[in-house]
């Protein structure tokens, strides 16, 4: 299957700082759906981008599709400890989903 | 939104025996339901795909034989891990594709771990 690669694999942060991962891939993307998992939890659907370029926002998330459609990104704005847990990024194919290696979010109180 | 519950959520075996898993869309017919395996902090990694009425489609380095899928409702999949071992041990999760969506919708994933 694709590839797509995440980056950072950790990202510690303070309470109240920013957060950014993102996502790459070396072919072209039909889509990218952003997932995020408790720790314990399962994943969560948290949004789908399919056009290029496209910016979407949840509250203080701001997920964005690259021109190319070859990568995204996930930014929090002033992380919460509620935050915490692992962000993955994955493509939709035909019948399947594509995941990112994820990104673990630890937020410091 | 859409529910998948799956059962059991935790589940502990001796080796060599064999272990089911459900998946069971609530409130929607899933045409297409997902067989995922998570190891300890990494990604989570498709096993299979399961669409109801057919056979499995199986990602390269799944054994078929030890990981037997049956999708034999719209509303419904298992998954049985057959002579379980303990390098069998993982956290398993499932997913379904609601009608005239591309939208996964995962189950809470069972836990199993093989003495």
């Amino acid at each position: 299957g694709q590839q797509v690669m995440q980056i950072p694999q950790y990202q510690h942060v303070q309470e109240g700082e920013d957060f950014t991962t993102y996502c790459n891939s070396s072919t072209t993307l039909s889509n990218i759906q952003w997932y995020k998992q408790r720790p314990g939890g399962h994943p969560v659907f948290l949004i789908q981008l399919v056009k290029s370029g496209e910016v979407k926002k949840q509250k203080r998330l701001t997920f964005q599709f690259g021109e190319a459609k070859k990568n995204s990104s996930l930014h929090i704005t002033a992380t919460q400890t509620t935050d915490v847990g692992t962000y993955f990024c994955a493509e939709a194919g035909a019948n399947n989903l594509f995941f990112g290696t994820g990104t673990r979010l630890t937020v410091i109180p | 939104g859409a529910v998948v519950s799956q059962h059991p959520s935790r589940v502990i075996c001796k080796s060599g025996t064999s272990v089911k898993i459900e998946c069971r869309s609530l409130d929607f017919q899933a045409t297409t339901m997902f067989w995922y395996r998570q190891f300890p902090k990494q990604s989570l990694m498709l096993m299979a795909t399961s669409n109801e009425g057919s056979k499995a489609t199986y990602e390269q380095g799944v054994e078929k034989d030890k990981f037997l899928i049956n999708h034999a409702s719209l509303t419904l999949s298992t998954l049985t891990v057959t002579s379980a071992h303990p390098e069998d041990s993982s956290f398993y999760i499932c997913s379904a594709v609601g009608p005239s969506t591309d939208t996964q919708y995962f189950g809470p994933g069972t836990r199993l771990t093989v003495l």
